[in-house]
């Protein structure tokens, strides 16, 4: 049983397209969170959700656009993508906002190419 | 700027060996947690280790803590191939905002 999901796994697109990302988690968590992680391996966070209210929002274009039905899934969407978008997206949870609980767990990841 | 710095970069050693990784940070801390990435997967906690705390031993691995040097060590004993991975140190800020702060991670290579 996958404790976090992402898909698409892999993501294929033409400069200027919009995607979305989807993330669904079974572990019951409250809490939600967007990574980009680049070619060199850096891993910077994007977003995150405390049942479904928006926590952080680092300093992330607005091209890019989470959302979060419920507090299950957080979605990403991104708009007019870019060369510079292309990356690994993970997808993480962690049970909740307190510091010690901050344990995350990770999706496997969507590898986004911009062509 | 970034909160963790892992050193060194990347490790070759061979099986059985034992095999260390640094992280360094810059600000007062509630927790640092250590994470392994396989090629291609997302990644997977190993450990937690609170401020007050100094060492945390979980199987094969010990994590150390030095709040006054800020900085955390990663020991991994008798490695195995299935150790061949990367291993990133991350951060959270005591007081500060509720984000968990990556470091670059150590490159690990394990040599069967």
């Amino acid at each position: 049983d996958t404790a976090v999901s992402q898909t698409p796994k892999y993501l294929v697109t033409q400069m200027g397209n919009d995607k979305s990302i989807k993330c669904e988690q079974n572990l019951g968590h409250d809490t939600m969170y967007w990574y980009k992680q680049d070619s060199k391996k850096f891993l910077k966070i994007m977003f995150s959700y405390n049942n479904k209210e928006l926590i952080i929002n680092e300093t992330v274009p607005n091209r890019f656009s989470p959302k979060s039905p419920d507090k299950a899934h957080l979605n990403l969407h991104i708009n007019s993508l870019e060369l510079g978008d292309s990356a690994v997206y993970f997808c993480a949870s962690s049970q909740d906002l307190r510091p010690r609980r901050k344990t995350q767990y990770f999706g496997p990841g969507t590898r986004l190419l911009v062509l | 700027s970034q909160q963790g710095e892992e050193d060194p970069q990347a490790l070759s050693i061979q099986e059985g060996e034992n095999a260390t990784m640094n992280c360094s940070y810059k600000t007062s801390i509630n927790n640092l947690q250590w994470y392994r990435q396989n090629s291609g997967r997302g990644l997977v906690h190993l450990i937690l280790i609170r401020s007050n705390e100094r060492e945390k031993h979980s199987g094969r691995l010990r994590v150390t803590l030095d709040t006054s040097k800020k900085s955390s060590s990663l020991l991994i004993t008798a490695s195995r191939a299935a150790d061949t991975a990367s291993y990133f140190c991350a951060t959270v800020r005591e007081g500060g905002s509720e984000k968990l702060v990556f470091g670059k991670g150590t490159k690990l290579t394990v040599n069967p």
